[in-house]
């Protein structure tokens, strides 16, 4: 399996544009997560999802944040219109069943780097 | 709520040393307790865990972490420490009633030849 696929590597955009990051979990894999990590607060989970569904976006942090799962291949995060202080790694992040019961690995794709000009 | 704790913002330790990465942790009833790594520009990979059983857990490239219920704390451990091991380390806590993990801040270590 290639693991967690996530896409863009890198995204530059200017303030106010639209930013649609993306994310192909592992085949069989029925939890997917959405982290940011910066310097200032480290990793925050933004929200999750358990078979496509959305279980907890207490996580994003404002409305300008949307997440989808239209089906157990393929997940976007949305941030429209995006700001400067958007600017972290967003990582994507998959596991069957929930950590800590079965398999309690979680994995993580390498992450899209976006700046927000 | 559940939270983790890493002191130490950096660990620096010389190729060969043992080395420790603290963790503290607070959660509500029994912990499931988790160490990530992360390399540069790659995402957290699972390194070990402790969900129950024996307190010191064997994980991935040497790794150890030692479960201590009244100090509430998971140390990561390694006895000699490599070059190659310099990464950030991650600790991170759940409940048994919850299937979100909460993440410490991490810790760089770097070991120095």
């Amino acid at each position: 399996d290639a693991g967690v696929i996530q896409s863009p590597r890198h995204e530059v955009t200017e303030m106010g544009q639209e930013v649609t990051l993306r994310c192909k979990p592992i085949s069989g894999h029925d939890y997917l997560f959405w982290y940011r990590q910066t310097m200032m607060r480290g990793l925050e989970l933004l929200i999750y999802f358990n078979n496509n569904v959305p279980i907890d976006d207490s996580g994003m942090p404002e409305d300008r944040f949307s997440a989808k799962m239209p089906n157990a291949s393929f997940s976007t995060l949305k941030i429209q219109p995006s700001e400067p202080r958007d600017s972290a790694v967003y990582f994507c992040a998959s596991s069957f069943g929930p950590p800590g019961e079965g398999s309690e690995k979680l994995f993580f794709g390498s992450g899209t780097q976006l700046s927000v000009l | 709520a559940q939270s983790v704790a890493q002191p130490e913002d950096q660990v620096n330790v010389a190729e060969g040393n043992p080395l420790t990465v603290k963790c503290t942790y607070s959660v509500s009833g029994n912990p499931y307790l988790f160490w990530y790594v992360q390399y540069p520009n790659r995402g957290l990979q699972f390194l070990l865990k402790y969900i129950t059983g024996d307190n010191l857990v064997k994980g991935s490239y040497g790794f150890e972490a030692e479960f201590n219920k009244s100090q509430t704390s998971f140390h990561l451990k390694k006895p000699s420490a490599l070059v190659s091991d310099s990464a950030l380390y991650f600790c991170a806590v759940r409940d048994n009633a919850g299937n979100m993990l909460t993440f410490g801040g991490g810790t760089r270590l770097m070991v120095k030849p």
